[in-house]
């Protein structure tokens, strides 16, 4: 079955780069059926959507992170990764990377990692 | 791009029905079918519920069931169990081609 992993380190200190990788097992990173997103949830607070990729290295993200953010893919490690750069305590959280599939009609995010807690603190 | 509104707090008895709305805009769930809901348990990760406004996926109950009208989808739970005591979050895609999630419902059931 589909399973994603979300890996990196808890702690981060501010201003640096949060830099996480999702591992994908039972689907394939390079397929053009799904987009590969990136979704946080700060403790006790609502999911957020950070960004998403496609196989084509297309990406899209939430303009509210001013272009903070980068997504990349190694198709040959079946990985796709976030980099958040000048991070601040705001950006503690359980980030969670999942699979957003196109169905015949709709698109949902279909699979999700167990989620990473990220915590911003000097 | 703004969170869809959702309420914060819905209850309901076992054996009853609940409906969960969120609201959002002409910009996305009024300008798109691309509505998903999702259940979250407590340090869980979130569960797709329904998609594309009122598809369930294979392996969801037949007592979840999603609608729309103009701006504002609904989540619809009949035959409320104890296990559907749960977070539970609106999406939908937006005309900026990105995402947008709902603040988030705590469902009690009593």
């Amino acid at each position: 079955q589909v399973q994603l992993q979300e890996s990196g380190p808890g702690l981060v200190k501010p201003s640096q780069t949060l830099s996480l990788t999702c591992t994908v097992s039972g689907a394939s990173v390079n397929s053009g059926n799904f987009y590969w997103s990136w979704i946080r949830q700060p403790a006790g607070k609502g999911l957020e959507w950070i960004g998403r990729m496609y196989t084509s290295g297309s990406t899209s993200h939430n303009p509210s992170l001013k272009s903070r953010v980068t997504m990349s893919m190694d198709t040959s490690k079946n990985q796709f990764s976030l980099r958040l750069n000048s991070v601040t305590a705001a950006d503690t959280a359980v980030y969670y990377c999942a699979r957003l599939t196109a169905y015949t009609h709709g698109l949902a995010f279909d699979h999700w990692g167990q989620g990473t807690l990220v915590t911003v603190s000097s | 791009q703004s969170a869809l509104t959702q309420p914060a707090s819905v209850s309901g008895s076992p054996g009853q029905s609940i409906t969960i709305s969120c609201t959002g805009t002409t910009r996305d769930i009024g300008g798109f079918d691309y509505v998903s809901w999702y259940q979250q348990h407590p340090a869980k990760a979130p569960k797709l519920m329904i998609y594309g406004v009122n598809k369930r996926p294979s392996g969801v109950s037949n007592r979840f069931s999603g609608s729309k009208s103009g701006n504002t989808a609904s989540l619809t739970i009949s035959g409320l169990q104890n296990e559907d005591e749960a977070d539970y979050y609106c999406s939908s895609y937006t005309n900026n081609r990105t995402w947008v999630f709902g603040g988030g419902t705590k469902l009690t059931v009593l």
